[in-house]
């Protein structure tokens, strides 16, 4: 089945730094690409939706200077956290969407900001 | 935002119990989805019923929607301690939303 890798799975930054979360869909061509939020006990939240080749759509409230998102191509998406806060801290979940229009998920990206 | 909510937000039960959890949306969709997540990890894909179907099974799950209510109930019939996890619901409507989430305990 399709399969999406997420990497780093788990990582640890200083305050004020960057990261760079990247999303792959390892054996199908990406039409959509999705990146969610979920803090502790908390549910999935939107964050945007991109497309291959244009500027990612944020929803309400997401910050995109700080949130940076290049669907470079159709097999990869990325998300850099830009000068990361401890409240960045939270499990990133990204998901891809395929020419069927079927919808995949990446097993998520924990992000500890100290 | 989030889609919609979940209902009850925590459930406790017993092996061998059925457990039922509902979803309420807002707006209209292509499908429903529900998925599993245990602690600290990934989504694990339970099932998906279009906004056509008014109920689907897949082993010991069972789901309904209801579009004019716009609702949608996910039971699991004999429940086993393995099945302790949250639970959403995700609307597809364009993108997908989830739901706040049920948080299942069975004990054994």
């Amino acid at each position: 089945g399709a399969v999406v890798s997420q990497h780093p799975s788990r990582v640890i930054c200083k305050s004020g730094t960057s990261v760079k979360i990247e999303c792959r869909s390892l054996d199908f061509q990406a039409t959509t690409m999705f990146w969610y939020r979920q803090f502790p006990k908390q549910s999935l939240m939107l964050m945007a939706t991109s497309n291959e080749g244009s500027k990612a759509t944020y929803e309400q409230g997401v910050e995109k200077d700080k949130f940076l998102i290049n669907h470079a191509s159709l097999t990869l998406s990325t998300l850099t956290v830009t000068s990361a806060h401890p409240e960045d801290s939270s499990f990133y979940i990204c998901s891809v969407r395929d020419i069927y229009y079927e919808q995949y998920f990446g097993p998520g990206t924990r992000l500890t900001v100290t | 935002s989030q889609q919609g909510e979940e209902d009850p937000q925590a459930l406790s039960i017993q092996e061998g119990e059925n457990a039922t959890m509902n979803c309420s949306y807002k707006t209209s969709i292509n499908n429903l989805q529900w998925y599993r997540q245990n602690s600290g990890r990934g989504l694990v894909h339970l099932i998906l019923i279009r906004s056509n179907e008014r109920e689907k099974h897949s082993g010991r799950l069972r789901v309904t929607l209801d579009t004019s209510k716009k609702s949608s109930s996910l039971l699991i019939t004999a429940s086993r301690a393995a099945d302790t996890a949250s639970y959403f619901c995700a609307t597809d409507g364009g993108d997908m939303r989830f739901g706040a989430g049920t948080r299942l305990t069975v004990k054994p």
